[in-house]
């Protein structure tokens, strides 16, 4: 069974810091990858998602992700980060073979923006 | 383009009852999947409708049904409610059953 890891439940920048919330999943086979954020009182938006090619990818808002295979993760970034991302990050994973149309979630990082 | 629209938004309900959710998927989708997001946690998978047929199913039991109707809007049904079904209940749609999910507000269940 796929399962995914996010290392940090709740990270706290100050605005203009930079980055990055690590995502890490178990499973063999080829995958697709995504980001979704909850922004408070919002409902689950897509951030951006890895289905093949380019391993680093671009989203809304500046965001971006690098999938590195050899290392199962898939870690979302962004330069610089603003109030308005205060929100709750989900990475997901779903794989490519038979039967592989659920999303698995990871527990969430809160993310708190300091103006 | 109409997103995905749920129904009601927010529902108290006392154990041992029977509860219906419902949603509408986004304008051209024809796959609805539900997913139950508890207090802390990240949404986890209960089950897929692909053109009106269960496409798979998560590790939850089988008081937890579905529907999906021809215009592709789809239902959760679960029976015997316990306190542990207190949740988020959240629906997406995709255009077929591996592409893309787009989620819809979620319905807010309290079980007392």
């Amino acid at each position: 069974a796929q399962s995914v890891s996010q290392h940090n439940h709740h990270v706290i920048l100050s605005e203009a810091a930079s980055l990055e919330l690590g995502c890490n999943y178990s499973y063999g086979g080829t995958v697709n990858l995504f980001w979704y954020v909850q922004y408070p009182g919002q409902h689950l938006q897509l951030l951006l998602k890895y289905f093949s090619g380019d391993p680093l990818v671009k989203g809304i808002k500046g965001f971006e992700a690098e999938f590195i295979k050899s290392k199962f993760s898939f870690n979302l970034r962004k330069p610089s980060v603003q109030w308005s991302d205060t929100a709750e990050y989900f990475c997901a994973v779903t794989s490519s073979g038979a039967g592989s149309y659920q999303l698995t979630f990871g527990k969430g990082t809160k993310l708190s923006v300091i103006p | 383009e109409t997103g995905v629209t749920q129904s009601p938004t927010h529902l108290i309900k006392t154990r041992g009852q029977q509860v219906t959710l419902r949603c509408s998927s986004q304008s051209g989708h024809n796959t609805v999947s539900w997913y139950q997001q508890a207090l802390g946690q990240g949404p986890q998978f209960i089950f897929q409708y692909y053109r009106e047929e269960e496409n798979g199913r998560g590790n939850f039991p089988p008081r937890f049904s579905g529907l999906q109707f021809p215009n592709y809007s789809s239902e959760l049904n679960v029976n015997a409610l316990e306190l542990d079904d207190s949740a988020l209940y959240l629906c997406a749609s995709s255009w077929g059953e591996r592409e893309t999910q787009y989620f819809g507000p979620g319905t807010r269940l309290l079980v007392l």
